[in-house]
């Protein structure tokens, strides 16, 4: 089991669907960050939070919403998406992220289906 | 534009051998570097860090990074059938925690 906790994980929703990604930590980080996998493509950063505050958007579209209400919660609200969304999404924590050299730690992901 | 590059393979050892697995990075300046391993439909787990030239062993893993040829590589000894999964190298190019990671290495050991 690991520090990092992500539901659900699995989810299929239509292109017109309004749904939300869930990640909590446990390991009293206060860094988070939301990545998309896709197939034969690295790892993508798409948001970072440090101390709740939003610190990177990677030019991440507006269909894509995300919510750090606390340093132990992060949520991604997923609306109008596209089939190209279709990926793994992967939260993760780290200590901070000041100084570079916190490693992160991942959970199990959500794997999304747009239909 | 920031990249990290490895060998996708597959890169097949028999049961018993060293595996080696190479990474690239562009930015030079570059100060902390990871190993991944993610097993198919698992999430990434850290294995390995290092920031400083030269080795850094843990068991049957050796990292080693060559800061001048922006070159790092993680060595498996004595492989087994249970190291078989993909391996990631991830690259902190900046001030902030942000982590490039390359697409990633597959590795098979064979029994």
């Amino acid at each position: 089991e690991t520090g990092v906790t992500q539901t659900p994980r699995h989810l299929v929703m239509g292109m017109t669907n309004k749904k939300s990604l869930k990640c909590e930590q446990h390991l009293g980080h206060n860094a988070m960050y939301w990545y998309k996998q896709s197939a034969k493509k690295p790892l993508e950063l798409m948001f970072v939070y440090n101390f709740k505050e939003q610190t990177e958007n990677n030019s991440v579209p507006s269909r894509f919403s995300p919510e750090c209400p606390n340093s132990s919660h992060l949520f991604l609200h997923l609306h109008t998406l596209q089939p190209e969304d279709s990926a793994l999404y992967l939260c993760a924590s780290s200590q901070e992220t000041g100084d570079g050299y916190q490693p992160q730690h991942f959970g199990d992901g959500t794997r999304l289906s747009i239909l | 534009q920031k990249e990290v590059e490895q060998n996708s393979g597959p890169l097949s050892v028999p049961e018993g051998a060293i595996a080696s697995l190479n990474c690239t990075y562009s930015d030079r300046g570059s100060q902390s570097f990871f190993w991944y391993r993610q097993y198919s439909g698992k999430s990434p787990e850290l294995i390995m860090f290092i920031y400083s030239n030269g080795d850094k062993e843990d068991g049957r893993f050796t990292a080693q990074l060559n800061k001048a040829s922006q070159y790092v590589s993680l060595l498996i000894r004595d492989s087994q059938p249970s190291d078989s999964a993909t391996y990631l190298c991830a690259v902190n190019m900046g001030s902030q925690g942000n982590l490039i990671f390359g697409k990633g290495t597959k590795l098979s050991v064979k029994p």
